[in-house]
């Protein structure tokens, strides 16, 4: 089983949709959770934290369901600038808590 | 505000040459990355460093060496470039808590 999986997309949405991605990870022992944004040729840039109660975020919420070990995001009210690839990232435990392990991403594209 | 520089954002070389890709984070980081992003693969680890002069290898490390004799510079080397060495190359760096990543805008090196 992959460290983080993620369904490659493309999501094609239309704007003012509710679109939600989901990501498993394999290590039970994971700590930390997170969704990173990458726009077409530019770097990767943390968008929230995910935390066990769930947060929200203006239109963004996240979840973790560490029971079932995966992680969700929810953007609602979708914009045109939403478009992107949504990265899901774990940071590991152990020897392995230096690195974060990074899904392939979830591309996103939102249409008029 | 965070800033992580790479010292090229496009490099040309050719196979067989000595290539040097330089990071410089400006936050007092202490740990720092170097991945590569690929077409379907996502972003691999190649090496990352947690404090001067200390090194670990990363998910795919052949074919490439580090350097970190100051804290907020490290240096990737490709000892002798190969074709399929071409790719885009992020560097990170973070701070031990808390765990947001902050990357570089990438070099799109090519190995011709």
């Amino acid at each position: 089983r992959k460290e983080v999986e993620q369904d490659p997309g493309p999501f094609n949405v239309p704007e003012g949709a509710t679109v939600a991605f989901n990501c498993t990870y394999s290590n039970s022992a994971s700590q930390s959770f997170f969704w990173y944004r990458q726009d077409c040729r530019k770097e990767p840039k943390l968008l929230m934290s995910v935390y066990s109660s769930g947060n929200e975020d203006g239109r963004f919420t996240a979840q973790l369901n560490r029971a079932s070990q995966y992680i969700s995001l929810l953007i609602r009210d979708s914009k045109l600038s939403d478009s992107a690839t949504y990265l899901c990232v774990v940071k590991g435990s152990g020897a392995g808590s230096y690195q974060l392990t990074f899904g392939k991403g979830t591309k996103l594209s939102v249409i008029p | 505000d965070v800033k992580v520089t790479q010292s090229s954002r496009y490099l040309v070389k050719r196979t067989g040459e000595k290539v040097f890709l330089e990071c410089v984070q400006d936050m007092d980081h202490e740990n720092m990355f170097w991945y590569r992003q690929d077409p379907g693969l996502g972003l691999r680890l190649i090496y990352f460093s947690y404090d001067v002069k200390m090194k670990e290898k990363g998910d795919i490390p052949e074919g490439y060496s580090v350097s970190r004799e100051k804290k907020e510079r490290f240096s990737l080397i490709l000892e002798s470039a190969s074709t399929n060495q071409t790719s885009m190359y992020l560097c990170a760096s973070r701070d031990r808590v808390p765990y947001e990543q902050y990357f570089g805008p990438g070099t799109r090196l090519t190995v011709t």
